[in-house]
């Protein structure tokens, strides 16, 4: 069975700061890796979708990486502002389900200005 | 383009009743999936539709069902509520495997139906 860990669960950092979150997961066998921003009451906005045989993705300040044989995913935000502050969940598809994804706890960004 | 629109945005129901939730896709997508959202669990995959087909399902339940129709429409419909049912339902909708766009696979999540269950 697939499990998705997100790390850290909650960071709070200053306003400007780059940073990078982590997720893993378990099963390698992965059709491709979402990243997920939630605010608080609302549904998720998709930010950056890596194929199963991409190693990474980018758009806007927004990095993603994947290194699948390792079972790792991290999203890198650059110059952080107040309105990152948020929810970021990533989420794998399984090879035979595109569609069917398992989500990692998300990590609870505050970036104070 | 209008976004995938969930209704109701709340409800409130009583233990043993069943209730059904509506969520209408963006325009030619034809996969539609639902999660369930709760503190404790996280997000959960209920169920996928594809061209009014059932093609994946969580573990969930029999309470837990689902439908779509030939417009792309879904409804789920949850019966003999529990306390736990309590939570925020997410519908998602994406193009569908039948493409062969390396996008097609990106959900737009709707803004989910918050059921409280009493």
């Amino acid at each position: 069975k697939q499990e998705v860990t997100q790390i850290p669960a909650a960071l709070s950092v200053p306003e400007g700061e780059n940073l990078v979150l982590n997720c893993s997961f378990t099963d390698s066998a992965i059709y491709n890796l979402q990243w997920f921003r939630q605010d608080p009451g609302k549904g998720l906005t998709s930010l950056l979708l890596i194929q199963s045989s991409q190693r990474e993705q980018t758009s806007g300040r927004l990095n993603a990486s994947l290194d699948k044989s390792s079972g790792r995913s991290t999203l890198y935000i650059a110059a952080s502002q107040p309105g990152d502050s948020a929810t970021y969940l990533c989420a794998v598809a399984p090879n035979n389900a595109g569609n069917m994804l398992t989500f990692g706890g998300g990590t609870r960004l505050m970036v104070k200005p | 383009k209008a976004g995938v629109t969930q209704t109701p945005r709340y409800l409130i129901k009583t233990r043993g009743q069943q209730v059904t939730l509506s969520c209408s896709p963006i325009s030619g997508h034809r996969s539609v999936s639902w999660y369930q959202q709760t503190p404790g669990q996280g997000l959960q995959f209920l169920f996928e539709y594809f061209s009014e087909t059932q093609r994946n399902k969580g573990n969930f339940p029999g309470r837990f069902s689902g439908r779509q129709f030939s417009n792309s429409r879904s409804e789920m419909n949850v019966s003999t509520l529990e306390l736990g049912d309590s939570a925020l339902y997410l519908c998602a909708s994406s193009l569908g495997t039948s493409y062969s766009l390396a996008n097609k696979n990106i959900q737009y999540f709707g803004a989910g139906t918050r059921l409280s269950v009493l």
